[in-house]
């Protein structure tokens, strides 16, 4: 069974520090990964996915198949990043997301 | 566009009652899903469909029912409300394409006593 785990419930750093948000996951399939982001009174909205390769905000995510990881990283962290972070898992087309339980990023002044 | 939509935001049920979660979008996306979230727990797929007249289970479905008469809703129903579906409801829809972004509505937090 596909399983997503982000061991870190709080992650606390001041401004202007790196930040790594670690996500591993289980499945025996080709996975599509994602990160999805919740800001305080928001909806959960999407930050970004793998297949993208993309940077939002700053933020970078590489997939390491080897390691089965997904982390999500920023060199330097910003009042505005703190918010409710989530890993989620695709699987086949995607169409159906297993999440990981979330990990709270609080970064401060 | 109003994204995805969901009534009511809040909801307090006694044990045994029955009520409908309401679920609307107006981006035309086929996809559908039903997510529950427990405190300190991340979100679990309750029901999901992939197109009007389809819905299909995910993991946690037990106490649950949901319908796909529209492309635009799917509610969610649950007949006999126990404490143990006290949580969070979150609805999402996303478009038919690989590696697809879901669009989730604000939620729905029901307390069952």
């Amino acid at each position: 069974a596909q399983r997503v785990t982000q061991p870190e419930k709080l992650l606390s750093v001041f401004k202007g520090a790196p930040v790594e948000l670690k996500c591993n996951y289980s499945y025996s399939g080709s996975p599509e990964l994602f990160w999805y982001v919740q800001y305080s009174r928001q909806r959960l909205q999407l930050l970004l996915r793998h297949i993208s390769r993309e940077s939002i905000k700053g933020f970078t995510a590489d997939l390491n198949k080897g390691e089965t990881s997904f982390h999500l990283k920023k060199p330097f962290a910003q009042e505005e990043d703190s918010a409710m972070y989530y890993c989620a898992l695709g699987e086949g087309s995607g169409d159906k997301l297993t999440f990981g339980t979330g990990t709270r990023l609080a970064v401060r002044p | 566009n109003a994204g995805v939509t969901q009534t009511p935001k809040f909801r307090i049920l006694k044990i045994g009652q029955s009520m409908t979660l309401q679920c609307a979008q107006d981006m035309n996306h086929n996809y559908m899903y039903w997510y529950r979230q427990d405190p300190g727990m991340g979100l679990k797929l309750i029901y999901y469909s992939v197109g009007a007249g389809i819905t299909d289970k995910g993991e946690v479905p037990n106490g649950y029912n949901v319908s796909r008469s529209t492309t635009e809703d799917f509610p969610l129903r649950l007949e006999l409300a126990a404490p143990s579906q006290t949580s969070v409801y979150f609805c999402a829809s996303s478009a038919q394409s690989p590696g697809k972004e879901q669009f989730f509505g604000p939620g729905t937090r029901l307390t069952v006593l």
